[in-house]
């Protein structure tokens, strides 16, 4: 079992339309989630973080986390063509003293296309 | 503020030689994270940097070592390269202690293509 999966693409949705991103987990230690944007050719750019369960909202992008399920999405509304681009879900386990230490572990990745 | 800054952009090297990849983290930070990553996949964790130490190491082999300055600039070598270390090399910053702190940042990569 691979420690990140996230939902096999590509995955293709009319523009205006929502577009809906899954991953799970399996290391139960993780305590931090982030989204990463990957265009073609470019390094992944954070797009959200998410530390506890419920939803979280930044403009068009809603992150949703349910630890007990050991899950996280993100959704993307009114999608538009600029929002095609591989989507990366990375978590991180916690650790005491608040501090930056520790790894990302990235899933594979969704290609996203959203087209007119 | 400066971002996360790599160098260089692109390299081509052939088997059995050895590179040098470099990273300045984003203004403010402290400790850097290097990540290789393959085409078609997610990001693969090397080793990341904080006080000029290494302090967490993913499963990579020992050709795979790295440095910290005391300006927090990192480097990334690899010694007798193999046809496989070709990929898109990220350096990510991250820190200090804050709201973002757990946050990592990437920088553009480096693309190292191994003849």
């Amino acid at each position: 079992q691979k420690e990140v999966e996230q939902n096999s693409g590509p995955l293709s949705v009319p523009e205006g339309a929502i577009a809906s991103l899954n991953c799970t987990y399996s290391d139960r230690g993780s305590q931090s989630f982030f989204w990463y944007r990957q265009y073609s050719g470019k390094s992944p750019e954070l797009i959200m973080s998410i530390y506890s369960n419920g939803d979280k909202e930044d403009g068009r992008f809603t992150a949703q986390l349910n630890k007990a399920s050991q899950y996280v999405s993100l959704l993307i509304r009114d999608s538009q063509p600029s929002d095609s681009a591989t989507y990366l879900c990375a978590v991180k386990r916690g650790n005491a003293g608040g501090t930056s230490y520790g790894k990302l572990t990235f899933g594979q990745g969704t290609i996203l296309t959203v087209h007119p | 503020d400066a971002g996360v800054t790599q160098s260089p952009t692109h390299l081509i090297k052939t088997r059995g030689q050895q590179v040098t990849l470099r990273c300045s983290p984003k203004s403010g930070h402290d400790t850097v994270s290097w990540y290789q990553q393959a085409l078609g996949q997610g990001p693969q964790f090397i080793f990341q940097y904080y006080e000029e130490e290494e302090r967490q190491r993913g499963n990579f082999p020992d050709r795979f070592s790295g440095h910290q300055f005391p300006n927090y600039s990192s480097e990334l070598n690899v010694n007798a390269l193999l046809l496989g270390d070709s990929a898109l090399y990220l350096c990510a910053s991250s820190g200090p202690r804050g709201a973002s702190y757990n946050e990592q940042f990437f920088g553009p990569g480096t693309r190292l293509t191994v003849l």
